[in-house]
């Protein structure tokens, strides 16, 4: 099956520092990945929509110049929360489309990346 | 609008008892429905989906869900739950509307107990 990893697993930051995270999809070339936030018990919203060879489409309510999204290959897309704050810890979840080999309507799922800024 | 209603915020079940969790769409195309199940601190797993056809359709780990058009319902059922079931449940649907976005619903807490 389609396989999407996320390194790292887990990062800790100090405030104010940028951090990259970084979102592959393995076995499969991915048009669209999608970037997810998870805050703890709840339930899991996208930020934005990332396309390659193209600029990300952010939901609304999230800071395009926070979370820069860029997805310059096929099978990598990244995320960078510039000047991190406390506020910005959470659990990210990336999940890529696998057009050429499954339905466009299916996502698979990175196995997500755990932010604390302290 | 698309969205995704999970009435259950978390359900207590007793081990070996059946289980069912509901849950509600609205969707303004042809939706695609999915059940994700996540353990704490861990990603998502895909339990079962729907794109067409029979609309009893059967997943992993026992579990099985059945879609209902007429009541915009895709619930998700097992006969027998085991201790290992406890964990957070997520309903989503996707689809053409809106760029192949999947929206998900707020979830439900599945407590087993013994």
């Amino acid at each position: 099956g389609a396989v999407v990893s996320q390194h790292p697993s887990r990062v800790i930051c100090k405030s104010g520092t940028s951090v990259k995270i970084e979102c592959r999809s393995l076995d499969f070339q991915a048009t669209t990945m999608f970037w997810y936030r998870q805050f703890p018990k709840q339930s899991l919203m996208l930020m934005a929509t990332s396309n390659e060879g193209s600029k990300a489409t952010y939901e609304q309510g999230v800071e395009k110049d926070k979370f820069l999204i860029n997805h310059a290959s096929l099978t990598l897309s990244t995320l960078t929360v510039t000047s991190a704050h406390p506020e910005d810890s959470s659990f990210y979840i990336c999940s890529a489309r696998d057009v050429a080999g499954g339905t466009p309507y299916e996502q698979y799922f990175g196995p997500g990346t755990r932010l604390t800024v302290t | 609008a698309q969205s995704v209603t999970q009435p259950d915020i978390h359900i207590t079940v007793s081990e070996g008892a059946s289980l069912e969790l509901r849950c509600n769409y609205s969707y303004g195309a042809t939706p695609y429905l999915f059940w994700y199940v996540q353990s704490p601190g861990q990603g998502l797993q895909l339990l079962l989906k729907y794109f067409s056809g029979d609309t009893l359709v059967q997943g992993i780990k026992g579990f099985e869900a059945e879609f209902k058009r007429s009541q915009s319902s895709f619930n998700l059922r097992k006969p027998s739950v085991h201790w290992s079931d406890a964990a957070e449940y997520f309903c989503a649907v996707g689809g053409d509307t809106g760029g192949f976005k999947t929206i998900f619903g707020a979830g439900t807490r599945l407590f087993v107990k013994a």
